[in-house]
Protein backbone atom coordinates (compact mmCIF):
# COMPACT_ATOMS: atom_id res chain seq x y z
CA UNK A 1 0.00 0.00 0.00
CA UNK A 2 0.67 3.63 0.17
CA UNK A 3 3.61 4.61 2.03
CA UNK A 4 4.70 8.16 2.86
CA UNK A 5 7.68 8.74 4.53
CA UNK A 6 9.02 11.71 6.83
CA UNK A 7 12.74 12.73 8.01
CA UNK A 8 13.75 13.75 10.39
CA UNK A 9 12.09 12.25 12.98
CA UNK A 10 13.52 14.41 15.53
CA UNK A 11 14.85 17.88 15.07
CA UNK A 12 16.64 20.02 17.90
CA UNK A 13 17.17 23.74 16.74
CA UNK A 14 18.58 26.82 18.79
CA UNK A 15 15.34 29.68 18.80
CA UNK A 16 15.82 31.76 15.69
CA UNK A 17 17.19 28.94 13.64
CA UNK A 18 15.14 27.64 10.65
CA UNK A 19 13.98 24.38 10.27
CA UNK A 20 12.31 22.14 7.25
CA UNK A 21 10.82 18.74 7.48
CA UNK A 22 10.73 16.20 4.23
CA UNK A 23 7.93 14.08 3.32
CA UNK A 24 7.76 11.69 0.10
CA UNK A 25 5.19 9.42 -1.06
CA UNK A 26 5.99 6.13 -2.59
CA UNK A 27 2.83 6.80 -4.79
CA UNK A 28 1.55 9.94 -6.62
CA UNK A 29 -0.65 12.68 -4.00
CA UNK A 30 -3.62 13.86 -5.33
CA UNK A 31 -3.01 15.98 -2.35
CA UNK A 32 -0.86 16.51 1.12
CA UNK A 33 -1.85 18.02 4.06
CA UNK A 34 0.36 19.28 6.79
CA UNK A 35 -0.45 18.84 10.63
CA UNK A 36 0.65 20.16 13.96
CA UNK A 37 0.66 18.53 17.59
CA UNK A 38 1.72 20.01 20.48
CA UNK A 39 3.18 18.18 23.26
CA UNK A 40 -0.06 16.44 24.99
CA UNK A 41 -2.65 17.91 22.32
CA UNK A 42 -4.14 16.92 19.46
CA UNK A 43 -3.05 17.20 15.61
CA UNK A 44 -4.28 20.42 14.27
CA UNK A 45 -4.83 21.38 10.42
CA UNK A 46 -2.30 23.75 9.01
CA UNK A 47 -2.70 23.77 5.29
CA UNK A 48 -2.98 21.47 1.99
CA UNK A 49 -1.46 21.67 -1.00
CA UNK A 50 -3.00 20.50 -4.31
CA UNK A 51 -1.25 21.80 -7.46
CA UNK A 52 1.90 20.38 -8.69
CA UNK A 53 4.98 22.83 -7.60
CA UNK A 54 2.54 24.97 -5.28
CA UNK A 55 3.99 27.14 -2.78
CA UNK A 56 2.09 28.82 -0.02
CA UNK A 57 3.16 30.47 3.19
CA UNK A 58 1.78 31.22 6.39
CA UNK A 59 3.86 33.92 8.22
CA UNK A 60 7.22 31.84 8.88
CA UNK A 61 5.83 28.66 7.42
CA UNK A 62 6.64 27.95 4.16
CA UNK A 63 5.08 24.32 2.20
CA UNK A 64 6.19 23.26 -0.86
CA UNK A 65 4.30 20.23 -3.20
CA UNK A 66 6.84 18.88 -5.76
CA UNK A 67 5.95 18.81 -9.27
CA UNK A 68 5.84 15.09 -9.46
CA UNK A 69 3.58 15.39 -6.63
CA UNK A 70 5.10 12.59 -4.91
CA UNK A 71 6.99 15.22 -2.28
CA UNK A 72 6.12 18.15 0.11
CA UNK A 73 8.72 20.24 2.64
CA UNK A 74 7.26 22.21 5.48
CA UNK A 75 9.98 25.42 6.41
CA UNK A 76 9.87 27.29 9.21
CA UNK A 77 12.32 30.88 9.21
CA UNK A 78 13.92 31.68 12.31
CA UNK A 79 11.62 29.30 14.88
CA UNK A 80 9.83 30.57 18.32
CA UNK A 81 9.48 28.36 21.09
CA UNK A 82 6.09 28.14 20.53
CA UNK A 83 6.59 25.96 17.46
CA UNK A 84 7.74 23.24 19.56
CA UNK A 85 5.18 20.61 18.93
CA UNK A 86 5.28 17.14 16.23
CA UNK A 87 4.90 17.87 12.79
CA UNK A 88 2.57 15.81 10.26
CA UNK A 89 2.17 15.20 6.65
CA UNK A 90 -0.65 13.43 5.94
CA UNK A 91 -1.10 12.45 1.82
CA UNK A 92 -4.70 11.78 0.48
CA UNK A 93 -4.94 8.63 -1.73
CA UNK A 94 -7.84 8.18 -4.18
CA UNK A 95 -11.08 9.05 -4.30
CA UNK A 96 -12.13 8.16 -0.73
CA UNK A 97 -9.68 10.69 1.06
CA UNK A 98 -7.96 7.97 3.21
CA UNK A 99 -5.33 10.29 5.10
CA UNK A 100 -2.00 8.30 5.18
CA UNK A 101 0.19 10.13 7.74
CA UNK A 102 3.93 9.99 7.92
CA UNK A 103 5.59 9.63 11.12
CA UNK A 104 5.96 12.99 12.03
CA UNK A 105 9.04 15.19 12.46
CA UNK A 106 9.35 16.13 16.35
CA UNK A 107 10.71 19.74 16.78
CA UNK A 108 12.45 21.03 19.93
CA UNK A 109 13.79 24.54 20.05
CA UNK A 110 15.71 25.69 22.90
CA UNK A 111 15.56 29.54 23.86
CA UNK B 1 -18.29 25.08 21.55
CA UNK B 2 -15.89 21.97 21.34
CA UNK B 3 -15.92 20.92 17.53
CA UNK B 4 -15.42 17.34 18.03
CA UNK B 5 -15.72 15.91 21.55
CA UNK B 6 -14.30 12.21 23.22
CA UNK B 7 -15.18 10.86 26.41
CA UNK B 8 -13.65 9.68 28.29
CA UNK B 9 -9.96 11.48 28.15
CA UNK B 10 -8.48 9.14 30.14
CA UNK B 11 -9.09 5.15 30.53
CA UNK B 12 -7.21 3.03 32.55
CA UNK B 13 -8.57 -0.89 32.35
CA UNK B 14 -7.70 -4.13 32.69
CA UNK B 15 -6.92 -7.12 30.39
CA UNK B 16 -9.43 -8.42 28.81
CA UNK B 17 -12.16 -5.75 29.50
CA UNK B 18 -14.78 -4.28 27.10
CA UNK B 19 -14.74 -0.60 26.94
CA UNK B 20 -16.10 2.45 25.10
CA UNK B 21 -14.60 5.74 23.59
CA UNK B 22 -17.33 8.12 22.78
CA UNK B 23 -16.83 10.74 20.01
CA UNK B 24 -19.32 13.59 18.86
CA UNK B 25 -18.88 16.48 16.36
CA UNK B 26 -21.12 19.25 15.99
CA UNK B 27 -19.81 20.60 12.36
CA UNK B 28 -22.13 18.49 10.34
CA UNK B 29 -19.52 17.08 8.88
CA UNK B 30 -20.45 13.93 6.40
CA UNK B 31 -17.78 11.51 8.02
CA UNK B 32 -16.17 10.52 10.84
CA UNK B 33 -12.68 8.83 11.83
CA UNK B 34 -10.98 6.88 14.45
CA UNK B 35 -7.40 7.06 15.24
CA UNK B 36 -4.88 5.12 16.87
CA UNK B 37 -1.40 6.60 17.97
CA UNK B 38 1.17 4.53 19.55
CA UNK B 39 3.95 5.52 21.82
CA UNK B 40 5.51 6.62 19.28
CA UNK B 41 3.65 9.27 18.23
CA UNK B 42 2.73 7.13 14.65
CA UNK B 43 -1.00 7.99 13.92
CA UNK B 44 -2.91 5.14 11.84
CA UNK B 45 -6.55 5.51 10.66
CA UNK B 46 -8.30 2.62 11.92
CA UNK B 47 -12.42 3.19 10.84
CA UNK B 48 -14.22 5.53 9.11
CA UNK B 49 -17.83 6.28 8.46
CA UNK B 50 -19.43 8.17 5.77
CA UNK B 51 -23.10 8.65 5.85
CA UNK B 52 -23.27 5.83 8.55
CA UNK B 53 -21.96 3.41 6.53
CA UNK B 54 -18.35 2.13 6.86
CA UNK B 55 -16.38 3.15 3.84
CA UNK B 56 -12.53 2.13 5.45
CA UNK B 57 -11.81 -0.27 7.63
CA UNK B 58 -8.00 -1.05 8.19
CA UNK B 59 -6.01 -3.86 9.06
CA UNK B 60 -7.30 -3.78 12.51
CA UNK B 61 -8.26 -6.78 14.93
CA UNK B 62 -12.02 -7.48 14.96
CA UNK B 63 -12.18 -6.46 19.05
CA UNK B 64 -12.56 -3.08 17.52
CA UNK B 65 -15.93 -2.11 16.20
CA UNK B 66 -16.92 1.39 15.64
CA UNK B 67 -20.77 2.46 15.96
CA UNK B 68 -22.97 4.94 14.85
CA UNK B 69 -25.95 5.78 16.06
CA UNK B 70 -26.02 9.39 13.70
CA UNK B 71 -23.98 10.84 11.50
CA UNK B 72 -23.01 13.19 14.53
CA UNK B 73 -21.34 10.47 16.30
CA UNK B 74 -18.98 6.99 15.56
CA UNK B 75 -17.66 5.33 19.09
CA UNK B 76 -15.26 3.09 19.50
CA UNK B 77 -16.15 -0.38 21.51
CA UNK B 78 -13.08 -2.40 22.07
CA UNK B 79 -13.78 -5.87 23.37
CA UNK B 80 -11.43 -8.49 25.74
CA UNK B 81 -8.57 -5.69 25.62
CA UNK B 82 -4.99 -6.31 25.28
CA UNK B 83 -1.83 -5.01 26.39
CA UNK B 84 -0.77 -3.81 22.97
CA UNK B 85 -4.28 -1.24 22.58
CA UNK B 86 -2.45 0.84 25.04
CA UNK B 87 -2.38 4.03 23.08
CA UNK B 88 -4.29 7.59 22.62
CA UNK B 89 -7.18 7.18 20.32
CA UNK B 90 -8.28 10.33 18.33
CA UNK B 91 -11.82 10.54 16.93
CA UNK B 92 -11.27 12.93 13.95
CA UNK B 93 -14.40 14.63 11.69
CA UNK B 94 -14.24 15.96 7.54
CA UNK B 95 -16.26 16.88 5.33
CA UNK B 96 -16.73 14.30 2.20
CA UNK B 97 -13.16 13.74 1.22
CA UNK B 98 -14.15 13.77 -2.23
CA UNK B 99 -15.44 17.02 -2.36
CA UNK B 100 -13.80 19.80 -3.47
CA UNK B 101 -11.94 22.70 -1.31
CA UNK B 102 -9.60 22.18 1.82
CA UNK B 103 -11.48 18.69 3.12
CA UNK B 104 -8.88 19.26 6.47
CA UNK B 105 -9.82 16.87 9.46
CA UNK B 106 -11.12 18.24 12.74
CA UNK B 107 -9.73 15.72 15.70
CA UNK B 108 -11.21 15.58 18.94
CA UNK B 109 -9.00 15.70 22.21
CA UNK B 110 -7.98 12.01 22.31
CA UNK B 111 -8.05 9.17 24.48
CA UNK B 112 -5.78 7.90 26.37
CA UNK B 113 -6.16 4.02 26.94
CA UNK B 114 -4.00 2.07 29.62
CA UNK B 115 -4.36 -1.57 29.74
CA UNK B 116 -3.30 -3.03 32.70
Amino acid sequence: GQQVMQIPQYQHVQEGEDFTTYCNSSTTLSNIQWYKQRPGGHPVFLIQLVKSGEVKKQKRLTFQFGEAKKNSSLHITATQTTDVGTYFCAGIEGSQGNLIFGKGTKLSVKP
Amino acid sequence: DTAVSQTPKYLVTQMGNDKSIKCEQNLGHDTMYWYKQDSKKFLKIMFSYNNKELIINETVPNRFSPKSPDKAHLNLHINSLELGDSAVYFCASSQDPGAAGDNEQFFGPGTRLTVL
